[in-house]
């Protein structure tokens, strides 16, 4: 089945550094990923899409300057939080979509990142 | 967006059958029907989707209403492992899916 990496799987940083979460597609090509955060008790929030080799298209209300998206291979796409603070702390996931003809409609997610900012 | 509506939540004992339902009146033409699964702490898991056929796989079937206005999951026999936060999502190819609230079922041993 399609699988899809996080890394990591949790994180504590301090306010005002930077963070970076990795999302790999480990057994299929991926020309676009998606990021989604989730506070507690909450449902998906769409952040952004990620297009391979393009600049990422974000949601109404996600700033872009503070969330770095680069998607440089297929199968690799990178979040940065930048200038973290603790309103950011989250749980974040990333999911890819199979370019297949027959799973063209199907994203596969990671397990999350949970990012604490102290 | 197209918008889903599930209930907040529903229970199941253990080895029954579970329902879930959702409402999706405004859905167009072109927008399948995806189920997504959610335990606490993790990224979700595909259930199942479908485009106006009903679909069955390992996990679980997918009855489509005639009209596709609603669409109903069904897990033929629950298990305590089924616990998990169901959403139901609409997107079309190559579209984004917006996550509504979703039902949390509890089964009961």
């Amino acid at each position: 089945g399609a699988v899809v990496s996080q890394h990591p799987s949790w994180v504590i940083c301090k306010s005002g550094t930077s963070v970076k979460i990795e999302c790999r597609s480990l057994d299929f090509q991926a020309t676009t990923m998606f990021w989604y955060r989730q506070f507690p008790k909450q449902s998906l929030m769409l952040m952004a899409t990620s297009n391979e080799g393009s600049k990422a298209t974000y949601e109404q209300g996600v700033e872009k300057d503070k969330f770095l998206i680069n998607h440089a291979s297929l199968t690799l796409s990178t979040l940065t939080v930048t200038s973290a603070h603790p309103e950011d702390s989250s749980f974040y996931i990333c999911s890819a979509r199979n370019e297949r003809k027959w799973a063209k409609n199907i994203q596969y997610f990671g397990a999350g990142t949970r990012l604490s900012v102290l | 967006d197209a918008k889903t509506t599930q209930p907040n939540s529903m229970e199941s004992n253990e080895e029954e059958p579970v329902h879930l339902p959702c409402n999706h009146s405004t859905i167009s033409g072109t927008d399948y029907i995806h189920w997504y699964r959610q335990l606490p702490s993790q990224g979700p898991e595909y259930v199942i989707h479908g485009l106006t056929s009903n679909v069955n796989n390992r996990m679980a079937s997918l009855a489509i209403a005639e009209d596709r206005k609603s669409s109903t999951l069904i897990l033929h026999r629950a298990t305590l492992r089924d616990a998990a936060v169901y959403y139901c999502i609409l997107g079309g190819t190559g579209n984004q899916f917006y996550f509504g609230t979703g039902t949390s079922l509890t089964v009961i041993p």
